[in-house]
């Protein structure tokens, strides 16, 4: 299997703009995850999904972040309009196995860069 | 709420010699654990995992950890470091009924000398 992908990589962007990261999980993993990592407040857990359906999204920083997940294979995070402080790099993750055993599975991050 | 402390920002260790991160954990029950190594770029890559049984677990590239009910410490060891395990290493915690919900600490970065 691939593992999980992401795109972009890298992002640059000016304050205002729509930004949108994609994720596709590993195909037959059913927990989804975005998280937010930065030096100042390390991994954060922003949403994760169940069977495509989302089931915490507490983590999410305010109404500018959303987040989708259509299908079993593809995920989106959403940020409009964005803000320099939204700056890091934000991961997608994936799991089988639910009830906080399940292995996590990381993409290789999209770095964000709002000026 | 659960939560996890690696006292240590950044430690420095020469190639070949021993090392010991420390994970300390607050939960009311008994956590599962984990410890995750992200090389620079890169995503986090699971080192090892605790759910029960065995409080001595062994992962993948010569690591082990021990989880000590009694001190609520999870610390990750290697008897003999290579310089390819310079990273940052993160522990992190998770709790039954929350779906892989896991509470990462705040990381420690390895630097190896040569």
């Amino acid at each position: 299997d691939a593992g999980v992908i992401q795109s972009p990589r890298h992002e640059v962007t000016e304050m205002g703009q729509e930004v949108t990261l994609r994720c596709k999980p590993i195909s037959g993993h059913d927990y989804l995850f975005w998280y937010r990592q930065t030096m100042m407040r390390g991994l954060e857990l922003l949403i994760y999904f169940n069977n495509n359906v989302p089931i915490d999204d507490s983590g999410m920083p305010e109404d500018r972040f959303s987040a989708k997940m259509p299908n079993a294979s593809f995920s989106t995070l959403k940020i409009q309009p964005s803000e320099p402080r939204d700056s890091a790099v934000y991961f997608c993750a994936s799991s089988l196995m639910g009830g906080g055993g399940g292995e996590l599975f990381f993409g290789e991050g999209s770095r964000l860069t709002v000026l | 709420a659960q939560s996890v402390t690696q006292p240590d920002i950044h430690i420095t260790v020469s190639e070949g010699a021993s090392l010991e991160l420390r994970c300390n954990y607050s939960y009311g029950a008994t956590p599962y654990l984990f410890w995750y190594v992200q090389s620079p770029g890169q995503g986090l890559q699971l080192l090892l995992k605790y759910f029960s049984g065995d409080t001595l677990v062994q992962g993948i590239k010569g690591f082990e950890a021990e989880f000590k009910r009694s001190q609520s410490s999870f610390n990750l060891r290697k008897p003999s470091v290579h310089w390819s395990d310079a990273a940052e290493y993160f522990c992190a915690v998770g709790v039954t009924g929350t779906a892989s919900k896991l509470t990462f600490g705040t990381g420690t970065r390895l630097q190896v000398t040569l």
